[in-house]
């Protein structure tokens, strides 16, 4: 399998501020990492396709503006929250696929003020 | 768009009961996989099943997958407690890299 980390796990920022997420694939190189928003019991929701060297690219609905998105390694993907707002307030996470199955990392739960 | 469609949504069994997870669709797999997240923590693989007709058993948990690679169950027998989560299915689509996630089953194991 394919172990995925992600910084930080948890985060509370005040309203207005830009928040940046890391996803970082440690053991295999990933040219595609997804992002995800998670509401409580709920499933994923994927927000963006992460592609390393070139533009992300987004879901119906999912502002690219608000979400940035950065692929610029292998090994990373950053997601910028930006001007954050407390409907941002979620928990986000990224995977990789790794063969036939996507690997998650263990989250990060965003809170806004 | 949710492709997949779980069922039940929500479960809460008492210890030593068995229960069926249902995962379905309108479109064709190349794999799918099963998850188990607890609150807090990103999505745990359980098993990958890619064979139509497939039947997988990781102790008391049985996975299949439909021989039309359209759906799949996931059956516990003697549930405990540690089977608390939420469970998701997710199937990779014969092309393309995006997984689309199944609408969660959220399942609660009372002593």
């Amino acid at each position: 399998g394919a172990v995925v980390s992600q910084h930080p796990s948890r985060v509370i920022c005040k309203s207005g501020t830009s928040v940046k997420i890391e996803c970082r694939s440690l053991d295999f190189q990933a040219t595609t990492m997804f992002w995800y928003r998670q509401f409580p019991k709920k499933s994923l929701m994927l927000m963006a396709t992460s592609n390393e060297g070139s533009k992300a690219t987004y879901e119906q609905g999912v502002e690219k503006d608000k979400f940035l998105i950065n692929h610029a390694s292998l090994t990373l993907s950053t997601l910028t929250v930006t001007s954050a707002h407390p409907e941002d307030s979620s928990f986000y996470i990224c995977s990789v696929r790794y063969q036939e199955t996507q690997y998650f990392g263990p989250g990060t739960r965003l809170l806004v003020l | 768009t949710q492709l997949l469609e779980q069922s039940p949504q929500f479960l809460s069994i008492q210890e030593g009961e068995n229960l069926t997870v249902y995962c379905n669709s309108s479109s064709v797999f190349s794999s799918l996989q099963w998850y188990r997240q607890e609150p807090g923590e990103g999505p745990v693989l359980l098993v990958t099943v890619v064979t139509g007709g497939e039947v997988k058993k990781l102790k008391r948990l049985t996975f299949q997958f439909g021989d039309a690679r359209k759906d799949s169950s996931l059956h516990i027998t003697a549930a405990q407690p540690g089977d608390t989560g939420l469970y998701l299915c997710a199937g990779a689509p014969i092309t393309g890299n995006q997984f689309y996630f199944g609408t969660g089953t959220s399942l609660t194991v009372i002593p």
